[in-house]
């Protein structure tokens, strides 16, 4: 079976500080796509980041990017120079071969003034 | 940018009652999904729906919900008898032919 495993259920950081969410899964297939979902109070699902697992290359959106470690199955997101805005729910996500998306359990980040 | 659409975004219903969660994927997409988040509890797989039938399903996905694609547009989902447990945030997702998901904002279902 394939599993997503987020061991944080909750982190905090100061302002302007940078934090680092951790995100494992496994999984036999070869290729597949990883994704990070904020959701903040409203509960809407909104995507951060995503990562092709055939890419070397770790994903870059502003200041959110991810440690894609293939061999390991880690899939980490650093969040740098905080926001209040930031703060929410974080869930790691796997797109594997048969097209569902299988989530973790979620990180509470709270941000810090 | 393209929307997925969800109505209502709240739906209060009695137990026993049967409710119909809309949808309205992006134009061009294919495939659609229905997600169920128990308060705080993580994102769960419903349905995927493609070419106009079911392409997978979970466990939960049991006899009383059904999905129907009715008019090339809205995509539902249908719980036909709604129970306590089912109360909850369903999300509707669509893609493309890539791997990009669009999820819509959300219905949060309360069952009284």
């Amino acid at each position: 079976a394939q599993t997503v495993t987020q061991s944080q259920p909750e982190m905090s950081v100061q302002e302007a500080e940078t934090v680092t969410l951790s995100c494992t899964y496994d999984t036999s297939e070869s290729d597949y796509y990883l994704f990070w979902y904020k959701q903040p109070p409203s509960r809407q699902m909104i995507l951060v980041i995503r990562q092709e697992a055939y890419k070397q290359q770790n994903a870059t959106e502003n200041r959110f990017s991810v440690n894609f470690q293939k061999a390991a199955k880690s899939f980490s997101l650093k969040i740098s120079d905080s926001q209040l805005g930031d703060a929410a729910m974080y869930f790691c996500a796997s797109l594997f071969g048969n097209e569902k998306l299988t989530f973790g359990t979620g990180t509470r980040l709270t941000i810090i003034p | 940018e393209p929307e997925v659409t969800q109505t209502p975004s709240h739906q209060v219903t009695q137990m026993g009652q049967e409710v119909i969660l809309r949808c309205v994927p992006i134009s061009n997409h294919l495939y659609f999904y229905w997600y169920r988040q128990i308060l705080g509890q993580k994102v769960e797989f419903l349905v995927s729906f493609y070419n106009n039938e079911i392409s997978e399903k979970s466990e939960i996905f049991d006899d009383q919900f059904s999905v129907e694609r009715p008019d090339g547009s809205n995509f539902t989902l249908k719980i036909r008898s709604t129970k306590l447990e089912d109360s909850a945030m369903y999300f509707c997702a669509s893609r493309g032919t890539g791997r990009g998901y669009t999820f819509g904002s959300g219905t949060r279902l309360t069952v009284v």
